[in-house]
């Protein structure tokens, strides 16, 4: 089946961190540009990050820039958000998402809940 | 940042009837390779975006065909053309044409 599982959300304190994972199965994880993408309770959607077939490009929205950092290992299909000094801004459901191109996101994962509070 | 803007916020219909939702960037999503990047997403409650409609217009696999997306420039529509109860939800435009940017989103609900 072609999926994308999400694990490691978790309550965490400002200025802590966590780390996020996406499974992905069913398809050629390789072949594919990733991304992760985050909603608010009962709000919108925004894209946080995207990272190519290789990792060699990667790229952050603003207001994560020099504190969440995207990676992937082909060799076990697998997506991670390494999430530093977390705000209480960053409290959302993170999804990832395959993106075929251009940021059309054909196959979502169920999502990850982080809570970032006292 | 492109900003998309949809209307209307809440669209109440009546099943059998037909809905429509307006999506506006305020910027050309015409792609310098000529494409345009615009794609429609659905997300019913409790559930994950799924998405309906790819470069303006292609609809997914499996996506039923009351749903059509049309548009060009700045201005897009997602036109459903007889409302059914699995519709219920919330309905995104997003562009990547530009940075990937979506639109604050459209409740559909049952009048």
């Amino acid at each position: 089946e072609v999926q994308l599982v999400e694990s490691g959300g978790n309550l965490v304190q400002p200025g802590g961190s966590l780390r996020l994972s996406c499974a992905a199965s069913g398809f050629t994880f390789s072949g594919y540009w990733m991304t992760w993408v985050r909603q608010v309770s009962g709000k919108g959607l925004e894209f946080v990050a995207n990272i190519n077939q290789d990792g060699t490009t990667k790229n952050y929205v603003e207001s994560v820039k020099g504190r969440f950092t995207i990676s992937r290992d082909n060799a076990k299909n697998s997506l991670y958000l390494q999430m530093n000094s977390l705000r209480g801004e960053d409290t959302a459901v993170y999804y990832c998402a395959r993106d075929p191109s251009s940021s059309a996101f054909d196959l979502w994962g169920q999502g990850t809940l982080v809570i970032v509070s006292p | 940042d492109v900003v998309m803007t949809q209307s209307p916020l809440s669209l109440p219909v009546t099943l059998g009837q037909p809905a429509s939702i307006s999506c506006r960037s305020s910027q050309s999503l015409v792609h310098s390779n000529g494409n345009t990047y615009l794609t429609w997403f659905q997300q019913r409650p409790g559930q994950s975006p799924r998405r309906l409609i790819y470069q303006v217009s292609n609809r997914d696999s499996g996506v039923p065909d009351r749903f059509s997306g049309s548009g060009s420039g700045t201005d897009f529509t997602l036109k459903i053309s007889r409302v059914e109860a699995e519709d219920i939800g919330v309905y995104y435009c997003m562009q990547g044409t530009h940075w990937p940017t979506f639109g604050g989103g459209t409740k559909v609900e049952i009048k």
